[in-house]
């Protein structure tokens, strides 16, 4: 079975910082989703990503993905407080979905 | 544009029940996908249909079953409900492309008492 592993698990940052969270899966795929969940809401989709070498950026946030290394990053850049919550990896096999365990950010002023 | 709608939004259930959650896609999306959020967790995939026939199955027990309609609507129902069933239940639509991104209804929070 597919695994999906993100790290780290918990996060948290300052204001104005910059950090990385990874996600690491166990099978080969060429699609890979990053997705947002705020406390009791459902997931808003924040970047697909299709190929080796894609990166996708939008505000503060940037993902990459190595699939080759079976990698993906999202980098935040200059954190706010707005950036609260708990972000997923998702991996596409072609006939099923698996989510890593998820990462929750809390930006701290 | 109206997103993916779910119903019921919460549901209470007592142990052996079973229940059905309903779900409509994004209009033109034609592939509907369950999953299972336990709190804490990650959603787990349940199932991914397009054009009426299933597609994907995760690994749930055989008391998970679900259907979709000529309209794209989905049903996913529970038998005999365990404790464990307690969770947030997602339903995602999509265009069944090679994007395939999934767009995430607000959930049915179902409690197994």
């Amino acid at each position: 079975e597919l695994k999906v592993e993100q790290n780290p698990l918990f996060l948290s940052m300052q204001e104005g910082k910059n950090y990385t969270i990874y996600c690491n899966y166990s099978t080969t795929s060429d699609r890979l989703y990053w997705y947002r969940q705020d406390p009791g809401k459902s997931l808003e989709s924040l970047f697909v990503l299709l190929s080796n070498g894609a990166v996708k950026q939008e505000g503060r946030l940037m993902a990459s993905l190595d699939t080759k290394a079976r990698l993906s990053t999202l980098h935040i850049t200059a954190a706010v407080h707005d950036l609260s919550a708990t972000y997923f990896c998702a991996v596409d096999t072609g006939n099923q979905f698996y989510f890593g365990t998820g990462t929750s950010l809390t930006v701290i002023p | 544009d109206a997103g993916v709608t779910q119903s019921p939004t919460h549901l209470i259930k007592t142990r052996g029940q079973h229940v059905t959650l309903r779900c409509s896609p994004i209009s033109g999306h034609k592939s509907v996908s369950w999953y299972q959020q336990v709190l804490g967790q990650g959603p787990q995939f349940i199932f991914q249909y397009y054009e009426k026939e299933e597609r994907g199955r995760g690994n749930f027990p055989d008391r998970f079953s679900a259907r979709q309609f000529p309209n794209y609507s989905s049903e996913l129902n529970v038998n005999a409900l365990l404790l464990g069933d307690s969770a947030l239940y997602l339903c995602a639509s999509s265009f069944w492309t090679s994007l395939n991104e999934q767009f995430f209804g607000p959930g049915t929070r179902l409690t197994v008492l």
